[in-house]
């Protein structure tokens, strides 16, 4: 079964400090990749979407995440983490044997100290 | 226009009980999604709609039923609640399969 994993459960930075939240997935064919973003109390919203063309994907706030085919990987970044980016983050795939199903990772929680 | 939104926002049940989450969405999308998050766990997909009058098995089906009589709604049923289904349930819809979804608020439920 496809599966999405995403690096850490939690992770902590001071403002300023760089980001990058890492996210893997187990299925070989052709891909559609996104990171969602969901702050505190709210629903989730799209950060980044990457559906083919260049590797390194610009998405809102500052975020930027690169997919790298022989990896798996599609890993979030972003230079210097604001206190407002504290959220939990998650990377979605969509292949093109999953039909109409996106699998979600488990998410990456992100508190940011002022 | 509103997006997704969700209805109710809380819920408190005992178990055994049902009920009826409604999920309206006004971007005329044709692909909707009933998902559950639960901490460490991510969103599973419970069950989804390609259009009206469809629907489908998602990840996590048992104990749920759906349905999509209009376009626009999409209605997620517990017959008999149980504890298990405490949950923030969370409601999509797509234009396509494979694009961007868009999320309601969630509904929080417990289930004593």
């Amino acid at each position: 079964a496809q599966s999405v994993s995403q690096h850490n459960h939690h992770v902590i930075l001071s403002e300023a400090a760089s980001l990058e939240l890492g996210c893997n997935y187990s299925y070989g064919g052709t891909v559609n990749l996104f990171w969602y973003v969901q702050y505190p109390g709210q629903h989730l919203q799209l950060l980044l979407k990457y559906f083919s063309g260049d590797p390194l994907v610009k998405g809102i706030k500052g975020f930027e995440a690169e997919f790298i085919k022989s990896k798996f990987s599609f890993n979030l970044r972003k230079p210097s983490v604001q206190w407002s980016d504290t959220a939990e983050y998650f990377c979605a795939v969509n292949g093109d044997n999953y039909g109409q199903n996106f699998v979600f990772g488990p998410g990456t929680r992100l508190s940011v100290l002022p | 226009n509103a997006g997704v939104t969700q209805t109710p926002k809380f819920r408190v049940l005992k178990t055994g009980q049902s009920m009826t989450l409604l999920c309206a969405q006004d971007m005329n999308h044709e692909y909707m999604y009933w998902y559950r998050q639960d901490p460490g766990m991510g969103l599973r997909l419970i069950h989804y709609s390609v259009g009206e009058g469809t629907t489908a098995k998602g990840e996590v089906p048992d104990g749920y039923n759906v349905s999509r009589l209009k376009k626009q709604n999409f209605l997620l049923g517990l017959e008999s609640a149980a504890p298990s289904q405490t949950s923030v349930y969370f409601c999509a819809s797509s234009s396509r399969g494979d694009n961007e979804q868009f999320f309601g608020p969630g509904t929080r439920l417990t289930v004593l």
